[in-house]
């Protein structure tokens, strides 16, 4: 089956740096990447997702690639504020199948 | 809101204890997973089901069972309580599999004493 692996497992950050969090995955047929943020004891939301037929998908200050090739994608976050603080999870999938996350990434935006 | 809803919020029982979570996905979704997340842990993910059938299985304990009904609501049945089974569970909802954004419901909190 597939295997995500995300890094690193926490990164801290000064504000209005930047921060990327990288993931990489096995199986080929995986063509659905989300991203997800979880504040601590709340629901994962999505926050940002690319398809395997692009390579690079922005949102504001949100950014995430891909490489099909190498089989990893990463987020980026420009600009960061102290509300980025939160885990983000990566997750891959293909059509009709379960998801497969990451182990996810604890970032600390110090103000 | 995300449209997927949980019950109970919380949940607090003994050890050997049986419960029930019960959840109901967005309106249209057919396809509805489960998963387990302890204290500082990650999204283990248990079990899916797609318009009633079992369509993947995870990690899931053999304690642990699930369904999903005519109406596609679904409840995981977890049995034989253990302290180890406290933890945040969630269930997910999409319309038909991996491929699309999947919502994530509030989640029940149980805890094992």
């Amino acid at each position: 089956g597939e295997n995500v692996e995300q890094h690193p497992s926490t990164l801290s950050v000064q504000e209005g740096d930047s921060a990327v969090i990288k993931c990489t995955y096995s199986d080929s047929a995986s063509n659905y990447f989300p991203w997800y943020k979880q504040e601590l004891g709340k629901r994962p939301q999505l926050i940002i997702d690319i398809r395997s037929n692009v390579g690079e998908k922005k949102d504001q200050r949100i950014a995430v690639t891909l490489n099909k090739t190498a089989k990893h994608f990463s987020l980026h976050i420009t600009e960061t504020q102290p509300e980025d603080s939160a885990v983000y999870f990566c997750a891959a999938s293909y059509t009709g199948n379960q998801f497969y996350f990451g182990t996810g990434t604890s970032l600390t935006v110090i103000p | 809101d995300s449209g997927v809803t949980q019950t109970p919020k919380h949940l607090i029982t003994a050890t050997g204890q049986r419960v029930t979570l019960r959840c109901s996905p967005r309106s249209g979704d057919l396809s509805v997973y489960w998963y387990q997340q302890s204290l500082d842990q990650g999204l283990q993910f248990l079990i899916q089901y797609y318009n009633g059938e079992e369509r993947a299985k995870g990690n899931i304990l053999e304690r642990f069972s699930a369904q999903q009904f005519p109406d596609l609501h679904s409840e995981l049945n977890l049995s034989s309580l253990e302290l180890g089974d406290s933890a945040l569970y969630f269930c997910a909802s999409n319309l038909v599999g991996g491929g699309e954004t999947q919502y994530f419901g509030p989640g029940t909190r149980l805890l094992v004493l």
